[in-house]
């Protein structure tokens, strides 16, 4: 069964970067069909997309982050990673890395999610 | 960008009741787009694909319709385990891949 679990620092300091993995297991994270996503919500908000990455090592940015935002993958751990530089208190968030389905090159919707982590930014 | 606005922000229904949320973009996204519900604390779960395809496993109580700039997300007879937030999401421009601002339902 396919499943999906971020990990990674719960606190970080602003001007810092903050660094989250995503390790999938159940199913190869090399494929064709699908792209590997990271999704943002701040707590009690909306839903922001913010990149995602084929198993290639391909990615695709939201703009509104691009200038900050590195995803890479490792298809030996099967695991994919987003670093977020200079981070400040609006990047408290909770981050959800997902599967992103992919057909003709094209990212579609979001099929199967990570529970979330929350990732504070504190002094 | 392509904007996405859902109405109502907060829908307030009964068990049994037929209840409708609508999606509208700012510019045309064909029929690419999906519908997730979330319950609290937990991540989004996919419901619809393309506009009007349901997800393997989700119930047929789910319906979808639309296309272009206005879409609807549409519960036949609400059961308890439906009352969450639910979220459209466009994806003909991947550049956004935006997400509405979601629809509280709660009991009323």
């Amino acid at each position: 069964q396919l499943q999906l679990q971020e990990s990674g620092p719960g606190l970080v300091k602003p001007s810092e970067t903050l660094s989250l993995t995503c390790t999938v297991s159940g199913v190869s994270i090399i494929s064709t069909s699908y792209n590997w996503g990271w999704i943002r919500q701040p707590p009690g908000k909306g839903l922001e997309w913010m990149g995602s990455i084929s198993y290639s090592g391909s990615t695709d940015y939201n703009p509104s982050l691009k200038s900050r935002l590195t995803i890479s993958v490792d298809t030996s751990k099967n695991q994919f990673s987003l670093k977020l530089t200079s981070v400040t208190a609006a990047d408290t968030t909770v981050y959800y890395c997902a599967r992103h389905y992919r057909r003709f090159g094209e990212l579609y919707y979001f099929d199967y999610w990570g529970q979330g982590a929350l990732v504070t930014v504190s002094s | 960008d392509i904007q996405m606005t859902q109405s109502p922000s907060t829908l307030s229904a009964s068990v049994g009741d037929r209840v409708t949320i609508t999606c509208r973009a700012s510019q045309s996204v064909s029929s690419w787009l999906a519908w997730y519900q979330q319950k609290p604390g937990k991540a989004p779960e996919l419901l619809i694909h393309k506009a009007s395809s349901l997800e393997s496993g989700v119930p047929s109580r789910f319906s979808g319709s639309g296309s272009g700039t206005e879409f609807s997300l549409t519960i036949s007879s609400l059961q308890p385990d439906d009352f969450a937030t639910y979220y459209c999401q466009q994806y003909k421009s991947y550049s956004g891949n935006t997400f509405g601002q979601g629809t509280k339902l709660e009991i009323k």
